[in-house]
């Protein structure tokens, strides 16, 4: 079936420093690919997604570009702050076609001053 | 802003007892799905509703059940809680041909 991995956690970065989470997936078909964060004491609220190959999606400073060759999305920003400490989940649609969403296990982002 | 609402953000109830989770949205989306979030495991479909009335079991059904009479308003029900379903339960809710789904803030259960 559907499956999404992503890198454990948690990452711990200083602010301004890189970050990549990994997500790499296995579908069948042609699955869309979504990044959700989860604030503390918040639910889940959409971040970027990318319906095809190639596609890059992107949304405050995070991007993430769907990769078929390696089944990937990896989630990537240049300069994080400590306001993007979250839970970050990266999902998939199914095939059977009711927007039902397969998640990975989640990765703790932490950032510091 | 489409606005997902779960009744209850902390339930403490005790192991038989029978609980009712309650989620209503207001943007007239006809899919609604019951999450349950644990650590290290990620997110788990329980059950999903496309329709009124109508109803589909996600990966972790056993234990659950649900009730959607009207369009804005998807229960999740515990007949008899055991320990095992202490967890964070998320309800959202989508547009039937979109794939982007809008969370409530969850509602956190406990069970003694």
């Amino acid at each position: 079936g559907d499956s999404v991995t992503q890198m454990e956690g948690p990452v711990t970065l200083s602010e301004e420093a890189c970050l990549t989470i990994n997500c790499t997936y296995t579908a069948t078909g042609y699955p869309s690919l979504f990044w959700y964060v989860q604030y503390p004491g918040e639910g889940l609220q959409l971040l970027l997604k990318a319906t095809k190959a190639d596609d890059k999606g992107s949304n405050k400073g995070f991007e993430a570009t769907y990769r078929k060759e390696t089944t990937s999305f990896h989630l990537e920003k240049g300069s994080v702050q400590v306001s993007d400490s979250a839970v970050y989940f990266c999902a998939l649609t199914r095939s059977s076609g009711y927007s039902t969403l397969t998640f990975g296990k989640g990765t703790m982002l932490l950032v510091s001053p | 802003d489409v606005k997902v609402t779960q009744s209850s953000r902390y339930l403490v109830k005790r192991t038989g007892e029978k609980v009712f989770l309650e989620c209503v949205q207001d943007m007239d989306h006809e899919n609604m799905f019951w999450y349950r979030q644990d650590p290290g495991l990620g997110l788990r479909l329980i059950y999903f509703s496309y329709d009124v009335k109508m109803k589909e079991k996600g990966d972790i059904p056993e234990g659950y059940s649900v009730s959607r009479e009207k369009k804005e308003r998807f229960s999740l029900i515990l007949e008899s809680a055991s320990t095992n379903q202490t967890s964070m339960y998320l309800c959202a809710s989508a547009f039937r041909e979109a794939n982007v789904l809008t969370f409530g803030a969850g509602s956190r259960l406990t069970v003694l």
